[in-house]
């Protein structure tokens, strides 16, 4: 079940700024619980790119940027890169299903 | 540093078991739950359940629920995944990942390599 819905894909230029949306619910994003963003390079296990509100962990640039609005979070990448060219998740916790959910996913293409 | 590394890919028939192991290494193994998440070829990532090293209790997706079964081994500081009655749709690669606690629930941090699983007859 996909209770978190991305655009399936993004492109931009070289240096140009793209957004990722998450939409979700009033039982996950809504309800407050942490959302994060993950990239996933071709071939390659997930990172942690953003954690709960704009947090980034060590090592990841602050090209990447993370916003909440009632229900839906985005994840901004400024500056685009051929190295961003990766999928992007969002994930949070839905009570409703008392399980963690991940997005649909965004393939982001650099032009 | 943090790290998990995973059990190499396998090849099962339809209706076995497959048993993946996931070795934690840069922490104290017990703080930290261990969480599995699934994605099948070109799709997304689907988690599947948990385990909290320090006291073994697990939780499964619904979706799993009759067939996962988690364990772990403190002595070595490892977490094994266990999906019985495998299907062609169970072809994946099965990923553990840290669940950090942060805004009242986990994120993922870091993850193993992954493990690919093929279900074909």
């Amino acid at each position: 079940q996909s209770v978190l819905t991305q655009p399936p894909s993004v492109s931009g230029a070289p240096g140009q700024r793209v957004t990722i949306s998450c939409s979700g619910s009033s039982s996950n994003i809504g309800a407050g619980y942490g959302v994060f963003w993950y990239q996933q390079l071709p071939g390659t296990a997930p990172k942690l790119l953003i954690s709960g509100n704009n947090n980034r962990p060590s090592g990841v640039p602050d090209r990447f940027s993370g916003s909440k609005s009632g229900t839906s979070v985005s994840l901004a990448i400024s500056g685009l890169q051929g190295e961003d060219e990766a999928d992007y998740y969002c994930q949070s916790y839905d009570s409703s299903l008392s399980a963690y959910v991940f997005g649909t996913g965004t393939k982001v293409t650099v032009l | 540093q943090v790290q998990l590394v995973q059990s190499g890919a396998e090849v099962k028939k339809p209706g076995a078991s497959v048993k993946v192991s996931c070795k934690a290494s840069g922490y104290i193994f017990s703080h930290y739950a261990v969480h599995w998440v699934r994605q099948a070829p070109g799709q997304r990532l689907e988690w599947m359940g948990w385990i909290v090293p320090a006291n073994g209790n697990t939780k499964s997706s619904q979706r799993f629920q009759d067939r996962v079964t988690i364990t772990r081994d403190t002595s070595a500081s490892t977490v094994y995944m266990e999906l019985n009655s495998l299907r062609s749709e169970d072809t994946a690669v099965y990923y553990c990942a840290r669940g950090v606690a942060v805004a009242g629930t986990d994120c993922f941090d870091p993850w193993g390599q992954g493990s690919l699983v093929t279900v074909s007859s």
